[in-house]
């Protein structure tokens, strides 16, 4: 049962472009958005999250933005970088319980 | 600060073998999790641990897998019989306690059952 849908599955970007991942939930009750970042052999790092009651959230150059209504959340990050290249997860969960985790998005930058 | 730590990193098997996995999560963190993560998939929770006690383990494949966290800080994972279907990475994770949930993950075991 998928609770968090993601979308690209793998996406190519030119250094100094937008990086854009799209995800849809379904369950109402979730109320934390998280999104981590994973390099290959490690485990998942939390890279920003973001909880319903704000529509948008920015650390840097990673932006969350959070559509209630829609039931969609996605990230943006700007001016990518080599180094961004990995694979992006969404994930959302009820407090600290349940998290659901969508499928990933590998992506990689060209320089 | 020391973070998640999980052994073995690799473990080979064949199908209907034991094996079990081990975790240590950052000192004070209360919340301990286990997921599978299946190649090209995101991870999936297994079992969530508060303490000692299970939280949720509504997704543990209680046939074949079992684990415990005896006195409320590491854990074991344990698959038996294993099958070709579990070969996977299996990521601990740990948390403090609260509404604020930064899970902090391991590097994972990578379990392949042949």
């Amino acid at each position: 049962q998928q609770q968090v849908k993601q979308s690209p599955q793998s996406l190519i970007v030119q250094k100094g472009g937008i990086s854009i991942i799209n995800c849809a939930y379904e369950n109402t009750a979730f109320d934390y958005f998280p999104w981590y970042q994973q390099f290959p052999g490690k485990g998942p790092a939390l890279l920003i999250a973001i909880r319903p009651d704000v529509s948008e959230k920015k650390e840097g150059r990673f932006t969350i933005s959070f559509n209630k209504s829609a039931k969609q959340f996605s990230l943006h990050i700007m001016d990518s970088q080599p180094g961004d290249s990995a694979t992006y997860f969404c994930a959302a969960s009820r407090g600290n319980n349940d998290m659901r985790f969508g499928a990933g998005t590998r992506l990689t930058v060209k320089p | 600060e020391a973070g998640v730590a999980q052994s073995p990193r690799y473990k080979i098997i064949e199908k209907r073998q034991s094996v079990a996995f081990w975790c240590n999560p950052i000192s004070g963190h209360a919340t301990l999790y286990w997921y599978q993560q299946i190649l090209g998939q995101g991870p999936k929770l297994l079992i969530q641990f508060q303490n000692n006690g299970v939280v949720d383990d509504s997704q543990l494949p209680k046939d074949r897998f079992s684990a415990e966290r005896l006195k409320g800080v590491d854990s074991t994972l344990k698959i038996q019989p294993a099958k070709l279907e579990d070969s996977a990475v299996y990521l601990c994770a740990s948390s403090l306690t609260g509404a604020k949930n930064i899970q902090y993950f391991g590097a994972g075991t990578r379990l392949s059952v042949l």
